[in-house]
């Protein structure tokens, strides 16, 4: 079964950081181009940005709200895929999902992990 | 920066046809996918690729893309498919992904 479990989410003040993961299982993960969304309460769907295959050279895009300030990453080796989150914000408030497309017409979406940003 | 744009709502009754919109300067060369998320739930994928269905998605749920704007149509649409759709494509580049506002789709 391909799943993804995300973890990591919690409460943050303001200006602080935190490290969200993402464990990938079912499908050859080192091959995935793997994707952060997140949703904020009552609001739409928002790409945070996406980490390529490293055969495919291994490279990060990222959304204008959170370049510069979000660091995507990937371990091959574990199966997991991280978000560095720095000098968060109270509009960072939201869900986050790993996302991946694993095959024509087939994506996978994790349950999604809470991140709180308020003093 | 890119944007789709989606109309908020839509509202139809039982067994009519429900269209909802996703215009962007990018989508006569990118193509549109189109979500189904219910509350509290992940997203479903119900297109992907302008116009193709998942297995598992009921044939009442097809799409269109002419020109800048693609089209999510549900003929005879039921009560159950009441949820908010959302659109989504890259920038003319390929590597920015933006999803659109999100349309509230009522079936009353």
């Amino acid at each position: 079964e391909v799943q993804l479990v995300e973890s990591g989410g919690g409460l943050v003040k303001p200006g602080g950081s935190l490290r969200l993961s993402c464990a990938a299982s079912g499908f050859t993960f080192s091959n995935a181009w793997m994707s952060w969304v997140r949703q904020a309460p009552g609001k739409g769907l928002e790409w945070v940005g996406r980490i390529k295959s490293k055969t495919d050279g291994g490279t990060t895009d990222y959304a204008a709200p959170v370049k510069g300030r979000f660091t995507i990453s990937r371990d091959d080796s574990k199966n997991t895929l991280y978000l560095q989150m720095n000098s968060l914000k109270t509009e960072d408030t939201a869900v986050y999902y790993c996302w991946v497309v694993v095959d024509y017409g087939m994506d996978v979406w994790g349950q999604g992990t809470t991140v709180t940003v308020s003093s | 920066s890119y944007e789709l744009t989606q109309p908020p709502s839509v509202s139809v009754s039982p067994g009519q046809t429900a269209r909802i919109t996703c215009s962007g300067d990018a989508l006569p060369k990118k193509y549109a996918y189109w979500y189904q998320q219910k509350s509290g739930q992940a997203p479903v994928l119900v297109i992907y690729e302008d116009s193709k269905r998942p297995s598992g998605i009921p044939e009442r749920f097809s799409g269109s893309s002419s020109g800048t704007m693609a089209t999510l149509t549900i003929s005879g649409a039921q009560v159950e498919d009441e949820a908010d759709y959302y659109c989504y494509s890259t920038d003319s580049s390929g590597n920015l992904v933006v999803f659109g506002g999100g349309t509230k789709l009522t079936v009353l």
